[in-house]
């Protein structure tokens, strides 16, 4: 069966320290993944993407993240986190029929001062 | 120059009523999507067309009607609104192109049944 799981609910961390969410997917092929931030009362914007090649891969707002095939995961990483990244962050794998995401539960990133 | 527009973006309604929700995106897709996202935020997928035909309709009651007037829309309407229909309801878009998987969202429309 196709799944992700967000294994952290939510996370704090200090302004200006490293950040990992993690993500682990079950798929049988070559997933293709995607990390989405959401900002309170906001959509869904793109933060980066895995379909092939480089397995680690580089988004916007100073993201990266890397595919690790050997551990089904898609962790998420920022060396440096800022206060406006506060949001929710969410996994997601197009599934088999390439027809939709299916989304992990999210993880809620909060930033102390 | 909005990619994925929804309106309208809030929605206050009584139990029991009808309400239309739309979707419209200029970036040229050949496919759209409308995901529910519930209160605890978990995303699901409800419905998919592609070129004005239904390709992925999810277990959804039937209550929950889209309709694509053209590749361009993608509305949903909802008869009979119950408590449970209390959600953000996004609606996404993608071209059907091998590599270009990306789905982009719209704001959402959250809607509250009272």
């Amino acid at each position: 069966a196709q799944s992700v799981t967000q294994p952290d609910i939510h996370i704090t961390v200090s302004e200006g320290a490293s950040l990992e969410l993690r993500c682990n997917y079950s798929y049988g092929a070559t997933p293709y993944l995607f990390w989405y931030v959401q900002s309170p009362g906001q959509g869904l914007q793109l933060l980066l993407k895995y379909f092939s090649g480089d397995t680690l891969v580089q988004g916007i707002k100073g993201f990266e993240a890397e595919f690790k095939r050997s551990q089904s995961s898609f962790n998420l990483r920022k060396p440096s986190v800022h206060w406006s990244d506060a949001a929710e962050y969410f996994c997601a794998l197009l599934n088999q029929a390439g027809t939709a995401l299916i989304f992990g539960k999210g993880t809620t990133l909060s930033v102390s001062s | 120059d909005t990619a994925v527009s929804q309106t309208p973006k809030y929605l206050v309604t009584q139990m029991g009523n009808d309400k239309s929700i739309k979707c419209e995106q200029n970036l040229g897709h050949d496919t759209m999507y409308w995901y529910k996202q519930d209160s605890k935020k978990f995303l699901k997928i409800m419905f998919s067309y592609n070129n004005k035909e239904l390709i992925i309709n999810e277990t959804v009651p039937n209550r929950f009607s889209p309709k694509s007037p053209d590749k361009a829309h993608l509305n949903l309407h909802i008869n009979s609104l119950e408590l449970g229909d209390s959600a953000v309801y996004f609606c996404a878009s993608r071209r059907t192109l091998a590599g270009q998987e990306t789905q982009y969202f719209g704001p959402g429309t959250r809607l509250l049944v009272l």
